[in-house]
């Protein structure tokens, strides 16, 4: 059974960068058979897919962005602590909503999901 | 990058009713479809993937099909527990795009 849990502020100002981790339990970060998401959802927009971090042996370590914030995202693994983080630089009160990490299995959806984090972007 | 359009954006039923949801993708993506199920609070929850697949521990009443550009998830008896709303995702490659989510109550 895979458990996420996240961690991370839930009130910042704009043009403030947000961070957030992501600890796994019952998987690896490493996994060949599994993708690490970060999404969000809001009133307004709805689910919205952030992006993503996941290993391939052949070719390491890789991502995948959505376009929306592909300029001021960063998704990174930290093996050492079986985690993975999203950072999101820039922010704006457009991007107030609740925030979750989420597993991929291999091809079969998002199966696992953190508790999720509300982030608050005001002045 | 593909577009995901759930269809209607909302609907009011009748419990024991048959309730369909329609997603379609602006490019074909094979059966590379899952639905998720959001209740406030929540965090959402997998219902089916691979179009048609149903997640463990999910109840049967719940089903999908579709191929290509054009897939349902239908609900074949509507209870109270399944106020929600619910969104499509595609998978095929990235961005793993989300459909605008319908939201279904009780009439």
């Amino acid at each position: 059974q895979v458990q996420l849990q996240q961690s991370g502020p839930g009130l910042l100002k704009p043009s403030q960068t947000l961070y957030l981790t992501c600890d796994i339990s019952g998987d690896s970060i490493s996994s060949v058979t599994a993708t690490w998401n970060w999404v969000r959802q809001s009133p307004s927009r709805g689910l919205e897919w952030l992006g993503r971090t996941y290993y391939r042996s052949r070719s390491k370590w890789k991502t995948d962005y959505a376009d929306s914030v592909k300029a001021r995202i960063i998704v990174s693994p930290d093996t050492s602590n079986n985690q993975f983080s999203l950072q999101l630089n820039s922010l704006t009160p457009e991007d107030t909503a609740m925030y979750y990490c989420a597993k991929e299995r291999d091809w079969a959806g998002f199966d696992s999901w953190g508790q999720g984090t509300l982030v608050t972007v005001s002045s | 990058d593909i577009q995901m359009t759930q269809s209607p954006s909302s609907l009011s039923a009748s419990v024991g009713d048959r309730v369909t949801i329609t997603c379609r993708a602006s490019q074909g993506i094979s059966n590379h479809l899952s639905w998720y199920q959001e209740k406030p609070g929540k965090a959402p929850k997998l219902l089916i993937y691979e179009t048609s697949t149903l997640q463990s521990g999910v109840s049967s009443r719940f089903s999908g099909s579709g191929y290509g550009t054009e897939f349902t998830l239908t609900i074949s008896s509507l209870q109270s527990e399944d106020v929600a709303t619910y969104y499509c995702q595609k998978y095929n490659s990235a961005p793993l795009t989300f459909g605008g989510g319908t939201k279904v109550e009780i009439k």
